[in-house]
C-alpha cells in the first residue's frame, strides 16, 4: 500500500480564517480523495480529486469552502475556508487501492476557536 | 434507515474472549465489503477485505450474508491490542464510479 503523509497533523484556527492541509503520497496515483471525520461520527466523503482535472464534490460540500489543488499525481491539497467551530474535525487524505478500498494518511486533527 | 448500520459498542470482554461485531447495509446493490480498524486519534487501517464464501486471517474471520444484507467480523482469543473501533465499510456501484460508505464503527474494549 502507499506511504501517505499529511501536514499540518494537528491545528488550532481562529474562526474566519483559513487552513490548507497537505497530503503528499509516495507513489503516482490517479484519484485521491478527501474525508472528514466528526468527533464522535464516522467518515464522510468530501471530494474527489483528479490531476488535471476539477475535483468533484460529494453533496452538502463546496467549492468555495472546501477548494482543492491536485497539481500533480502525487500531491493535493485541501483547504478549510472562512473556518467555524463546526468545521472542527479531522481531515483525511487517502487513495484506492487494488480493490477500491481506501488507504488513509494519518490525518490532520483541526480545532477551531 | 443509514445505509450502513453498527452497533456503537462497546464490547467489553476479558482477554482470550471471542467476539464477534454485526454490520447490516440497506443497498442490496452494494458489491464489495471491508473491515476496518481505527486506534483511537489515529487514521482508519484496512483490516479485511470480506468474500463471499468468508474468509480468515488469522484470529480473525470475517462473513457475508448478501440475502440478509449483513457483513460479520469474529475475533478470536481477544488480545488487549485489539482494542479499538472497527469500521464496517460498504462499496457502492452507481453508474460508472463507486461510493464507500462508512459505518460509525463499534468500540471493542479488551481488558486484562
Amino acid at each position: 500500500s502507499a506511504v501517505i503523509s499529511q501536514k499540518p497533523s494537528r491545528d488550532i484556527c481562529q474562526r474566519g480564517t483559513s487552513l490548507t492541509i497537505q497530503c503528499q503520497v509516495d507513489s503516482q496515483v490517479t484519484m485521491m480523495f478527501w474525508y472528514r471525520q466528526q468527533p464522535g461520527q464516522s467518515l464522510t466523503l468530501i471530494a474527489t480529486a483528479n490531476q488535471g482535472s476539477e475535483a468533484t464534490y460529494e453533496s452538502g460540500f463546496v467549492i468555495d469552502k472546501f477548494p482543492i489543488s491536485r497539481p500533480n499525481l502525487t500531491f493535493s491539497t485541501l483547504t478549510v475556508s472562512n473556518m467555524s467551530p463546526e468545521d472542527s474535525s479531522i481531515y483525511l487524505c487517502s487513495v484506492e487501492g487494488d480493490y477500491n478500498e481506501q488507504f488513509f494518511g494519518p490525518g490532520t486533527r483541526l480545532t477551531v476557536l | 434507515r443509514k445505509e450502513v448500520e453498527q452497533d456503537p459498542g462497546p464490547f467489553n470482554v476479558p482477554e482470550g474472549a471471542t467476539v464477534a461485531f454485526n454490520c447490516t447495509y440497506s443497498n442490496s446493490a452494494s458489491q464489495s465489503f471491508f473491515w476496518y480498524r481505527q486506534d483511537c486519534r489515529k487514521e482508519p487501517k484496512l483490516l479485511m477485505s470480506v468474500y463471499s464464501s468468508g474468509n480468515e486471517d488469522g484470529r480473525f474471520t470475517a462473513q457475508l450474508n448478501r440475502a440478509s444484507q449483513y457483513i460479520s467480523l469474529l475475533i478470536r482469543d481477544s488480545k488487549l491490542s485489539d482494542s479499538a473501533t472497527y469500521l464496517c465499510v460498504v462499496i457502492l456501484w452507481m453508474d460508472s464510479s463507486y461510493k464507500l460508505i462508512f459505518g460509525s464503527g463499534t468500540r471493542l474494549l479488551v481488558r486484562p
